[in-house]
C-alpha cells in the first residue's frame, strides 16, 4: 500500500549530537511537511516542502534544517539538539498543491535527547 | 495571524453520552477545516474534513461536523461515545496561500463506563 515511512520509530541522541530523521513517501505527493509535537502538545508545523520550495516557519529555530532531494524523500536535521527538542517529530504529505488536500501522517520519529 | 482554537483541553463523559468538540478558527477567508484522532503512541487519523459545500459533513466513526460561517466554528459530534473514543482531537486548518496546515491545541477525550 502506499505510504508516508517515517525512519527509525525512535531515535535517541546525545545532548549538542546531530541527529537525522528520515520521511518517504510512496504517494508521489509534491508536498511534504514536518511537525514536532511535544507531549500533550498540538503538533507544530516546522517547514514544508512544495515540490523543491522549501517553506520556513517563521518560529522554527536555525537548529532545525530540512532537505528534500528528490520527491520520495525528505529528512530533518537537527543540527545541535538540546534537552527541549526531545519530541515526536511527524512527517506528512498532501495530495493536492492546496492546503486543501488530504494529509497523509507517518507514524512518527520518537526523539530522545540524553 | 491565522489560528485554531480549541476552548476546551479536557472533556469527560459517559459512555452512550452525546459528545460535542468546540473549534474556532480565525482567518480572513473560508479556509479548509479538518478534525483528526490521535490514540495514545499513535499516529494522526482523519475524521472528516470541509472544502466547500453542504456545511454538515460525515465522518468516519460516527463522527460529524458543522460549519458554521457567523460564529467561525468547527465544532466536532457525535450522538453516542464509545469507549474506544478516548483519545486525543486535534482541528485544523488548511491555509490556501502557500499550503501552511496548523493544528488546534487538542482536546483530550475520556469515556467513563
Amino acid at each position: 500500500d502506499a505510504m508516508v515511512i517515517q525512519n527509525p520509530r525512535y531515535q535517541v541522541t546525545q545532548f549538542g549530537k546531530p541527529v537525522t530523521l528520515s520521511c518517504s513517501q510512496t504517494l508521489n505527493h509534491n508536498v511534504m511537511y514536518w511537525y514536532q509535537q511535544k507531549s500533550s502538545q498540538a503538533p507544530k508545523l516546522l517547514f514544508h516542502y512544495y515540490d523543491k520550495d522549501f517553506n520556513n516557519e517563521a518560529d522554527t529555530p536555525d537548529n532545525f534544517q530540512s532537505r528534500r532531494p528528490n520527491t520520495s524523500f525528505c529528512f530533518l536535521d537537527i543540527r545541535s539538539p538540546g534537552l527541549g527538542d526531545a519530541a515526536m517529530y511527524l512527517c506528512a504529505t498532501s495530495s493536492l498543491g492546496t492546503s486543501g488536500g488530504r494529509k497523509y501522517f507517518g507514524p512518527g520519529t520518537r526523539l530522545t535527547v540524553t | 495571524a491565522q489560528s485554531v482554537t480549541q476552548p476546551d483541553i479536557h472533556i469527560t463523559v459517559s459512555e452512550g453520552a452525546s459528545l460535542e468538540l468546540r473549534c474556532n478558527y480565525s482567518y480572513g477567508a473560508t479556509p479548509y477545516l479538518f478534525w483528526y484522532v490521535q490514540s495514545p503512541g499513535q499516529g494522526l487519523q482523519l475524521l472528516l474534513k470541509y472544502f466547500s459545500g453542504d456545511t454538515l459533513v460525515q465522518g468516519i466513526k460516527g463522527f460529524e461536523a458543522e460549519f458554521k460561517r457567523s460564529q467561525s466554528s468547527f465544532n466536532l459530534r457525535k450522538p453516542s461515545v464509545h469507549w474506544s473514543d478516548a483519545a486525543e482531537y486535534f482541528c485544523a486548518v488548511g491555509v490556501d496561500t502557500g499550503n501552511q496546515f496548523y493544528f488546534g491545541t487538542g482536546t483530550s477525550l475520556t469515556v467513563i463506563p
